[in-house]
């Protein structure tokens, strides 16, 4: 079946340590998202790319890192230098055939600090 | 810039009845507009767009949403809920200036709790 993937589910982490979130996808999609959700914010837009070894910063991304090596794979890594990373951590694909293509979610990670 | 408010955070509604769930939204251009669905600990699932043409657009699960471009909304609406459309709902905007790298600015998000 294609999808995204995403893993872990959950997460815990000390406060200071890096961790990276993986996302992958078999459907030969150009672009990638990684999203943050908290409780009453909606989705916001961290880090996107649409070409391999090429990537953009969106609204949120101090604190965070990505990379983009293969077009499957999208890591996400939360640094220690994010001060509140304790949320939904969102993955997104899509093509980049037509306008507006939509864009499919991975099932998410929940990062807690502890 | 743009930006999405959902005006309700929560809509209780009885199984069976209609719901209407409210997005407006504000940009200076054209936009494409969706609505996604969120059941708990899950991701996003589309429930349906506008790009262009007819105003009232039709998706899964039998909802349906109006755009209507002079008062700036998209709101969503199915006729009778069941207990399974118990989930969160996010109304999000795109720019055709934006569109070829997809990024969308979502609203905070509706709560819909259907009761038996």
């Amino acid at each position: 079946d294609g999808g995204i993937t995403q893993s872990p589910k959950y997460l815990f982490r000390k406060e200071g340590q890096n961790v990276t979130l993986s996302c992958e996808q078999n459907l030969n999609h150009d672009a990638m998202y990684w999203y943050r959700q908290d409780p009453g914010q909606g989705l916001r837009l961290i880090y996107y790319s649409q070409i391999v070894n090429d990537f953009q910063k969106g609204d949120i991304a101090e604190g965070y890192s990505v990379s983009r090596e293969k077009k499957e794979s999208f890591p996400l890594t939360v640094t220690s230098a994010q001060k509140n990373p304790t949320a939904f951590y969102l993955c997104a694909s899509r093509s980049l055939g037509l306008p507006a293509d939509t864009q499919y979610f991975g099932p998410g990670t929940r990062l807690t600090v502890l | 810039a743009q930006s999405v408010t959902q005006l309700d955070s929560q809509v209780p509604v009885f199984e069976e009845a209609p719901v209407e769930l409210r997005c407006n939204y504000s940009s200076s251009v054209s936009v494409y507009l969706f609505w996604y669905v969120q059941y708990p600990n899950q991701g996003l699932q589309l429930l349906l767009k506008y790009l262009s043409g007819s105003t009232l657009v039709k998706g899964i699960n039998g909802f349906e949403a109006e755009f209507n471009k002079s008062q700036t909304s998209f709101h969503l609406r199915k006729p009778s809920v069941h207990i399974s459309d118990t989930a969160e709902y996010f109304c999000a905007v795109s720019d055709y200036g934006s569109s070829n790298t997809g990024k969308l600015i979502f609203g905070q998000g509706t709560t819909l709790q259907v009761k038996p």
